[in-house]
């Protein structure tokens, strides 16, 4: 189980309503950013990315803000579904380096 | 279409114990990578290869050792198993190095006793 201490931030939303899960980054010189999902007892998978050059970048029913000013990243779920549950991440990356994940937010989304 | 294959899915051991974590990729990605998770952290990197015949330490490397057997396979070995390497291990492949989308395999759940 989890350790004393260590939770992960949670947000709980109706279904059908809209999700919002934010990520601040530490590096300002990170180029390339990707959100994964990862569900209960499986691997991460990618959802959608975006590089520094760009602000937004939607997906299907997914869509990205990235504000370099203040380091933050956001990641919105449209008419959030039962399926959606799950634990969210952001990971950052600068050219020739290594990715660096933050530690998540766990979406639950209620009847 | 199998993607990333890690086995075993589960283990446990006692300390001092060794124990070898496979993982094998069948997309032809040059690059794979070892993680671990713990509760409320992200993904932390132990070990990465960027290609084959080269390794490299990562973020948590201590305790662990890497083998790139081909471009398919990256192991990783834990030569004397500790309670603090209770975890979830994750390989992950690429096929364009750090800059690119990472595959990531189901995880291998490991407890040290």
């Amino acid at each position: 189980g989890e350790s004393v201490g260590l939770h992960l931030p949670t947000l709980s939303v109706q279904e059908g309503d809209n999700s919002i899960i934010n990520c601040a980054y530490s590096n300002s010189a990170s180029d390339y950013f990707i959100w994964y999902k990862q569900e209960s007892g499986k691997g991460p998978q990618f959802i959608i990315d975006i590089r520094s050059n760009m602000d937004k970048r939607q997906g299907q029913r997914v869509t990205v803000l990235l504000n370099k000013t203040v380091k933050h990243l956001s990641l919105q779920i449209a008419a959030t579904q039962p399926g959606d549950s799950a634990v969210y991440f952001c990971a950052e990356n600068r050219y020739g380096q290594n990715f660096v994940f933050g530690p998540g937010t766990r979406l639950s989304v209620l009847p | 279409n199998a993607g990333v294959t890690q086995t075993p899915k589960f283990q446990v051991l006692k300390t001092g114990q060794s124990m070898t974590l496979q993982c094998a990729q069948d997309m032809n990605h040059n690059s794979m990578y070892w993680y671990r998770q713990d509760p409320g952290m992200g993904l932390r990197l132990i070990y990465y290869s960027a290609s084959e015949g080269t390794t490299d330490k990562g973020e948590v490397p201590n305790g662990y050792n890497v083998s790139r057997l081909n471009k398919r396979e990256f192991s990783l070995r834990l030569e004397s198993a500790a309670p603090s390497q209770t975890s979830v291990y994750f390989c992950a492949s690429s096929a364009t190095g750090a800059t690119g989308e990472l595959f990531f395999g189901e995880g291998s759940r490991l407890t040290v006793l």
